[in-house]
């Protein structure tokens, strides 16, 4: 298994531009993970997805923000228009189970490295 | 969210040394506690994940303890390398992962 891929690894946008990430999950696993981290604030949830359905975006920032989740194998996170201080790696992890023992553990994509000028 | 609280933020050891540190979280709407490794430059991997009161894992020279009613969590590192150096991250879940802001490990040879 190729383990989650995240593209691109790097995107360096002018503000105000609009950026968009995208990541597919693990073959199998029904849960989806967006986390952003940043020095100051470290590793932050930002949304979730159970089955496609998003069930927690409370950490989204504002409503620049936005998620989606059009099938099991692919998502992506949407910035529009783009800050400065959205700049951060932004990491999509999957997990086989959303709840129950030791399938909660979640596996981390290698993450896109944003810059916004 | 939950507060999740590591310490310390870094720490250096010889090699050969062994090392541990705290997790702390709270102990009530608790289901799980993770720990990660994250190196420099990767992604966080999983290390354990531990439920029970009492529980104990162990993964080469790296183990973890879990208090659920006192609300801690100890990592072990036992005869570090040079290759353990990373930051290890807890997370608390109750549906979903509180992060902690985590340990960095620096091991000199």
């Amino acid at each position: 298994d190729a383990g989650v891929i995240q593209s691109p690894r790097h995107e360096v946008t002018e503000m105000g531009q609009e950026v968009t990430l995208r990541c597919k999950p693990i073959s199998g696993h029904n849960s989806l993970f967006w986390y952003r981290q940043t020095m100051m604030r470290g590793l932050e949830l930002l949304i979730y997805f159970n089955n496609n359905v998003p069930i927690d975006d409370s950490g989204m920032p504002e409503d620049r923000f936005s998620a989606k989740m059009p099938n099991a194998s692919f998502s992506t996170l949407k910035i529009q228009p783009s800050e400065p201080r959205d700049s951060a790696v932004y990491f999509c992890a999957s997990s086989p189970s959303l709840a129950g023992g030791d399938y909660n553990e979640q596996f981390f994509g290698p993450g896109t490295r944003l810059t916004v000028l | 969210i939950l507060n999740v609280e590591q310490s310390p933020q870094s720490l250096h050891v010889q090699e050969g040394d062994s090392t541990n540190f705290t997790c702390s979280f709270p102990s009530s709407n608790f289901y799980a506690l993770h720990w990660y490794r994250w190196e420099t430059a990767k992604s966080p991997e999983a290390l354990f994940v531990m439920t029970l009161n009492g529980d104990e894992k162990k993964k080469g020279r790296i183990s973890a303890t879990l208090n659920t009613k006192e609300g801690y969590s100890y990592l072990y590192i036992k005869g570090s390398q040079p290759e353990d150096s990373a930051t290890y991250l807890c997370a608390a879940n109750d549906y979903k992962l509180s992060f902690g802001a985590g340990t960095t490990v620096t091991v000199r040879a």
